[in-house]
């Protein structure tokens, strides 16, 4: 069991760039999530997919973000047009098929300055 | 719609002494709930569980916590404090239902004094 990967761990970029970020799910589930988390907060749900089908978004979700996951395995996240306010913690993480508990990625931290 | 709230945004507890940290839910229909602890610089870790078996629910590193409907909180206990506990501690809520996605409280920072 490798666990939730996240890559980049960081990531600095200027205002107004483009990222994406990436997340692979432990291997056998088919449920993966997206959070994200600013400092001093808990994580606030994004997004989800079961299989390749984004099922639910967040109102935090706005236009500038976009989420896939092409073929029911990794999944990508893309903020474009950066603001500082996008600064926090990107988690990603994935739960199997029956079973109740998600496992964490050990997240993306972004900077936009 | 759900929602979760951790009373004190910090604690501090000497080694050896009890850890209790307080978490109230709200939610309109059956929930799961979760205890997940942060370290810094790294993802969550789930401690514990309640997912409507047995009330009381026994986790890792000698965590428990009881679930009471009456009262809707599921309090996080640890009869002795140790070093290594100084973390960031979540308490999230889900639905039982398809989705399952987490809402969590604003977190709890424990501080452990030697």
């Amino acid at each position: 069991d490798t666990g939730v990967s996240q890559d980049p761990r960081h990531k600095i970029t200027k205002r107004g760039q483009n990222v994406t970020f990436r997340c692979d799910p432990i291997s056998e589930h088919n449920r993966l999530y997206w959070y994200r988390q600013t400092l001093g907060q808990g994580p606030e749900f994004l997004t989800y997919f079961q299989n390749e089908a984004q099922l639910e978004k967040s109102r935090l979700l706005s236009d500038r973000f976009s989420a896939e996951r092409p073929k029911g395995s990794f999944s990508t996240l893309e903020i474009q047009r950066t603001e500082q306010g996008d600064s926090a913690m990107y988690l990603c993480a994935s739960r199997g098929t029956g079973v109740n508990e998600q496992f964490f990625g050990p997240g993306t931290r972004l900077t936009v300055l | 719609a759900q929602s979760v709230t951790q009373l004190g945004s910090h604690v501090s507890v000497s080694e050896g002494a009890l850890v209790l940290l307080r978490c109230n839910y709200s939610s309109s229909v059956p929930p799961y709930l979760f205890w997940y602890v942060q370290y810094p610089n790294q993802g969550l870790q789930l401690l514990l569980k309640y997912t409507s078996a047995a009330t009381l629910v026994k986790g890792i590193n000698g965590f428990e916590a009881e679930f009471k409907k009456s009262e809707t909180s599921f309090h996080l206990t640890k009869p002795s404090a140790h070093m290594s506990d100084a973390a960031e501690y979540f308490c999230a809520v889900s639905p039982q239902a398809a989705g399952n996605k987490l809402t969590f409280g604003g977190g709890t920072r424990v501080l452990v004094k030697p």
